[in-house]
C-alpha cells in the first residue's frame, strides 16, 4: 500500500534555482523521512522529521511537516547539477508493533540543468 | 568500513530457476529489510526482520523467501513462483526504535535481476 505520494513526479530546473517537492500521506505517523536516490544506486537518507516538529534544516535542505494536512515539503536551495536524483518521502505507521517499517512514495525525479 | 553490501550487482537467470540475492551488514543493526523497485516506481517491501530467526512478510512477499540465521545476513530467494521477478532489489538495515517510530534506514547498492 502506498502511504506517501510525492508531487510533482518530475521537476526540471536550472542550477542555482530552488527546488520544492511535496509529499502527502494518509494515516497518522511518528515521523517522516526523505531519501535521495541517484540512478541505479541505493537510497541515501537525507533528513528525518518527527510528528511534533514543524520544520527542520540540514545544509541546503529544509523540510516542513504539517500533520493537520498530512503533508510535507522538501526544499533544496541553490540547486546544483549534482542534486540531480530521485527524491522519496517515507513514513512509518503510528500504530502497532511494527512501527519501524517505512512506506515509500513513488518519488520525484529532479533534474538540475547546468 | 561499515555498511551494507549486496552481491552481485547484476544477475541474470532463466525463467523457472530460483535465485538467491545476498545482503550483509556490519552496522550491528537489528532490523533488516528487502525492497523491490520497478522502473519509475517507489520501493515496495518484500520481507523484513527485527531479530535473528524471525521475519515478517511485507506487502509483496508472494514468490519470495528469506532467512535470518545471523544478525549480519538476510538473504533473499526469488523463487520460480514469482511471476514477474525482473526488478531492482534493495536491502536495508536500521536500528529499532524505542517506541519513537522508525529510524533511518541504510541501503545497499542494490542487485539488478533480469530473468528471461
Amino acid at each position: 500500500s502506498q502511504q506517501g505520494e510525492e508531487d510533482p513526479q518530475a521537476l526540471s530546473i536550472q542550477e542555482g534555482e530552488n527546488a520544492t517537492m511535496n509529499c502527502s500521506y494518509k494515516t497518522s505517523i511518528n515521523n517522516l523521512q526523505w531519501y535521495r536516490q541517484n540512478s541505479g544506486r541505493g537510497l541515501v537518507h537525507l533528513i528525518l522529521i518527527r510528528s511534533n516538529e514543524r520544520e527542520k534544516h540540514s545544509g541546503r535542505l529544509r523540510v516542513t511537516l504539517d500533520t493537520s494536512k498530512k503533508s510535507s515539503s522538501l526544499l533544496i536551495t541553490a540547486s546544483r547539477a549534482a542534486d540531480t536524483a530521485s527524491y522519496f518521502c517515507a513514513t512509518d505507521a503510528n500504530s502497532g508493533g511494527s512501527n519501524y517499517k517505512l512506506t515509500f512514495g513513488k518519488g520525484t525525479l529532479l533534474t538540475v540543468n547546468p | 568500513d561499515g555498511g551494507i553490501t549486496q552481491s552481485p550487482k547484476y544477475l541474470f537467470r532463466k525463467e523457472g530457476q530460483n535465485v538467491t540475492l545476498s545482503c550483509e551488514q556490519n552496522l550491528n543493526h537489528d532490523a533488516m529489510y528487502w525492497y523491490r523497485q520497478d522502473p519509475g516506481q517507489g520501493l515496495r517491501l518484500i520481507y523484513y526482520s527485527q531479530i535473528v530467526n524471525d521475519f515478517q512478510k511485507g506487502d509483496i512477499a508472494e514468490g519470495y523467501s528469506v532467512s535470518r540465521e545471523k544478525k549480519e545476513s538476510f538473504p533473499l530467494t526469488v523463487t520460480s513462483a514469482q511471476k514477474n521477478p525482473t526488478a531492482f532489489y534493495l536491502c536495508a538495515s536500521s536500528i529499532l526504535g524505542q517506541g519513537r517510530g522508525a529510524y533511518e534506514q541504510y541501503f545497499g547498492p542494490g542487485t539488478r535481476l533480469t530473468v528471461t
